[in-house]
């Protein structure tokens, strides 16, 4: 069945660095959302890719989608501590109907 | 505040046992979601409805059901419980069958123990 990855599972930075994480997916996706989980809260949608290379900007976030579709990334620049939390990627396959699967996620943690 | 509302928002009960989650979507939308989170699992997608009728299934265990009432709002029930069934299980909702360029809301959460 469709699997969707995400590197890495953790990540530690110094606020005012830079993030990147990355999600994989095993087949070919229709679109692509980013959703973010703060600390003992539930997942926030943040955006959804559509186009083949499609890259948004929300401020200091970047999504990218890759041109295969079956690939995508977000990046955060200059970290805040109220960048915490953990940030899933989820897809929708071609093939999957209605059906959105999540990658794990990566956990970011911003040390002041 | 999302707009969908889960209940309870704990749960704890012992193993065997049989409860119901609730969860009623944000006004205008038609389809709920239901998920469920363990530590070392990630979301899992358990069962997904629209306008009353099932419309997809993930992994869900026989042991359990779901329903969406003519009111929109959803249950899922969870029976002969096992210690492995705790978990926090989240309900989205989305206006459309699948999700549009505003993703998923999701509630916040119902936290189930097992013991």
């Amino acid at each position: 069945g469709q699997q969707v990855m995400q590197i890495p599972q953790y990540q530690h930075v110094q606020e005012g660095e830079d993030f990147t994480t990355y999600c994989n997916s095993s087949t070919t996706l229709s679109n692509i959302q980013w959703y973010k989980q703060r600390p003992g809260g539930h997942p926030v949608f943040l955006i959804q890719l559509v186009k083949s290379g499609e890259v948004k900007k929300q401020k200091r976030l970047t999504f990218q989608f890759g041109e295969a579709k079956k690939n995508s990334s977000l990046h955060i620049t200059a970290t805040q501590t109220t960048d915490v939390g953990t940030y899933f990627c989820a897809g929708l396959a071609k093939t999957s109907y209605d059906k959105v699967i999540f990658g794990p996620g990566t956990s970011l943690s911003v040390i002041p | 505040d999302s707009g969908v509302t889960q209940t309870p928002k704990h749960l704890i009960t012992a193993t065997g046992q049989r409860v119901t989650l609730r969860c009623s979507p944000r006004s205008g939308d038609l389809s709920v979601y239901w998920y469920q989170q363990s530590l070392d699992q990630g979301l899992q997608f358990l069962i997904q409805y629209y306008n009353g009728e099932e419309r997809a299934k993930g992994n869900i265990l026989e042991r359990f059901s779901a329903q969406q009432f003519p009111d929109l709002h959803s249950e899922l029930n969870l029976s002969s419980l096992e210690l492995g069934d705790s978990a926090l299980y989240f309900c989205a909702s989305s206006v459309a069958p699948g999700p549009l360029d505003y993703g998923y809301t999701f509630g916040s959460g119902t936290r189930l123990t097992v013991v």
